[in-house]
């Protein structure tokens, strides 16, 4: 079945420092691709989003491409701020018709230190 | 401002009480989704449904049912809580179609003591 694989947190990197959070996906047909974010004490809340091959989503200085032939959509940051601390999701969407469910990645947390 | 709300932020029950988690939308949004949030394992699917009375289970729905009455709210029933139950719950609505973006609420945090 479809699934999603994010590298290992945490990530610790000092303000400043770039970004990269590696995802993996396996997936029949042809999914949409999501960031998710979740700050502390909060729901998730959409990052930014792809949804079909080489399309490139961006929000915030954040960035990830849909790369097909690699099933990635890693997420990049050129300069990372202490307010860019959360817990970041890989999502892509899963089933069949208009259910609009998504199959999550089990989460990288970010650390960024003053 | 669009809104998902979660009743409880903090929930603490016994073992074997029923549970109810209601969640509530005011966005008219045509699908409803129950994750759980565990670390290192993300969010896996309860259950979710894609209009009034309809639902469909998601990838671990043991111990767990649903209801929807009425197209705003979600209700995740745990009919006998269980330690293993111990978890952040988050409900999330969106329009119908693929692709469209998840409003969640913020979550509660269930602990089955």
């Amino acid at each position: 079945g479809n699934s999603v694989t994010q590298m290992e947190g945490p990530v610790t990197l000092s303000e400043e420092a770039f970004l990269t959070i590696n995802c993996t996906y396996t997936a029949t047909g042809y999914p949409s691709l999501f960031w998710y974010v979740q700050y502390p004490g909060e729901g998730l809340q959409l990052l930014l989003k792809a949804t079909k091959a080489d399309d490139k989503g961006s929000n915030k200085g954040f960035e990830a491409t849909y790369r097909k032939e690699t099933t990635s959509f890693h997420l990049e940051k050129g300069s990372v701020q202490v307010s860019d601390s959360a817990v970041y999701f890989c999502a892509l969407s899963g089933g069949s018709g208009n259910t609009g469910k998504l199959i999550f990645g089990q989460g990288t947390t970010l650390q960024v230190k003053p | 401002d669009v809104k998902v709300t979660q009743s409880s932020r903090y929930l603490v029950k016994r073992t074997g009480e029923k549970v109810f988690l209601e969640c509530v939308q005011d966005m008219d949004h045509e699908n409803m989704f129950w994750y759980r949030q565990d670390p290192g394992l993300g969010l896996r699917l309860i259950y979710f449904s894609y209009d009034v009375k309809m639902k469909e289970k998601g990838d671990i729905p043991e111990g767990y049912s649903v209801s929807r009455e009425k197209k705003e709210r979600f209700s995740l029933i745990l009919e006998s809580a269980s330690t293993n139950q111990t978890s952040m719950y988050l409900c999330a609505s969106s329009l119908s179609g693929t692709a469209q973006k998840l409003f969640f609420g913020s979550g509660t945090q269930l602990s089955v003591l």
